[in-house]
This record gives C-alpha cells, sequence and structure tokens, in this order.
C-alpha cells in the first residue's frame, strides 16, 4: 500500500526558514516524479512545486520561484521542499503527493495527509 | 498562465441528484483536465483524469466529459458520501487547479 507522511511544518517568523520532508514507502519512488501542493486555511488547491525522478528538472509556481527548493533523496524514498524568505501567505496545509504517470505532465494520484505551517509574528 | 474557472462555486442538491459541474479553461489543454475530490480535514482524492478516465476505485456514478475547453464532472445519483468539494486541474502546461466546488446538501 502507498504511503506518503509529511513532516516538518510548525510555526515559523516571517523572514524564516522551514524544511518540510516527505517519506513514501509502498511504491518504486524513484520511478516516479513527486510534488508539493498547499492549501491556505479555508481556502482552494495550489501546485507548488514539481520534481522529475531524478532531481533533474524542476518546477514551481510563480509565487515561490526563487525561495523555495524542492528535492529529492531516491536512497531514502524522501522527498523535501526547501522554504526560506517565509510570508504570511506562505502559511497553509501542504501535501506532498505522487504523479500518476511517468512523463510530468501526469494528474496526482497518491496523497500524504499534510503537514501545517504557519507564518506568524 | 492557464486559468481553470470552476462553476458554480457552490452547489445544493439533494441525495438522488444528478449534478453536473463545469471548468472551462483560458486556453486549449487538449485533454489533460483531471478532477479531484476533497473533504474536510482530509487530502484530495483523484477521481478522472484525462478528461473523461475514471481512476481505479472510483464508482461508476462519476463521470467526466469535454467539448473543446469546457469540461464537466458529473455525478448521476448523488449518495451521502459524495458531499464535499471538487477541483478540477489541468496538467498540460503547469498544474492549475480550479477555485473549487463546493456540494452541499440541500
Amino acid at each position: 500500500e502507498v504511503h506518503l507522511v509529511e513532516s516538518g511544518g510548525g510555526l515559523v517568523q516571517p523572514g524564516g526558514s522551514l524544511r518540510l520532508s516527505c517519506a513514501a514507502s509502498g511504491f518504486t519512488f524513484s520511478s516516479y516524479w513527486v510534488t508539493w501542493v498547499r492549501q491556505a486555511p479555508g481556502k482552494g488547491l495550489e501546485w507548488v512545486a514539481n520534481i522529475k525522478q531524478d532531481g533533474s528538472e524542476k518546477h514551481y509556481v510563480d509565487s515561490v520561484r526563487g525561495r523555495f527548493t524542492i528535492s529529492r533523496d531516491n536512497a531514502k524514498n524522501s522527498l523535501y521542499l526547501q522554504m526560506n524568505s517565509l510570508r504570511a501567505e506562505d502559511t497553509a496545509v501542504y501535501y506532498c503527493a505522487s504523479l500518476r504517470g511517468f512523463g510530468g505532465y501526469d494528474p496526482f494520484d497518491y496523497w500524504g495527509q499534510g503537514t501545517l505551517v504557519t507564518v506568524s509574528s | 498562465d492557464i486559468q481553470m474557472t470552476q462553476s458554480p462555486s457552490t452547489l445544493s442538491a439533494s441525495v438522488g441528484d444528478r449534478v453536473t459541474i463545469t471548468c472551462r479553461a483560458s486556453q486549449r489543454i487538449s485533454n489533460y483536465l483531471a478532477w479531484y475530490q476533497q473533504k474536510p480535514g482530509k487530502a484530495p482524492k483523484l477521481l478522472i483524469y484525462k478528461a473523461s478516465n475514471l481512476e481505479s476505485g472510483v464508482p461508476p456514478r462519476f463521470s467526466g466529459s469535454q467539448s473543446g475547453t469546457e469540461f464537466s464532472l458529473t455525478i448521476s445519483s448523488l449518495q451521502p458520501d459524495d458531499f464535499a468539494t471538487y477541483y478540477c486541474q489541468e496538467y498540460n502546461s503547469f498544474w492549475t487547479f480550479g477555485q473549487g466546488t463546493k456540494v452541499e446538501i440541500k
């Protein structure tokens, strides 16, 4: 059974940094693109970043480009999101998910339970 | 950037009703359109991909269709478990979500 478990969320001050992790199991992690999606309290879903199987290709939503960095460690079956220069508008539940296919342009089929990031002074 | 516009934002319906949610893309996205269901406090669940393909394990009362850049999700007979928020997503260029449609009990 596929499991994705996020960790690392918490309260951080504006301008601060946080690193999220996502531990994957139950599938061949290294064979799939993976992604981060966030959801601000009471709001809709927003795609944040994707990373290719070998880490050689990454995509970001404009609002986080230059502040957030997505990475992965296939040996540890883990996905990461380094978040710097955090702003109040980054407050959200952050989900990791896997893409359904192998090509990158696919929907998200397996999701974690999410981890809450709160940016506030 | 591609914009995905869902309508309505909220839909009030009763058990057994046939309901349809619409999503319009601002540009051509071929059939790279997915639908998700999300319940409060839970992660989204993939229902449909490539506009009309039912994800494994999803009940057949859910269906998707396409007409150009307009996409629809139809629930043929609404069940109590279907009251939730539904999102469309294009994955032709980036992975942009619509703003969501909340299906609530009438």
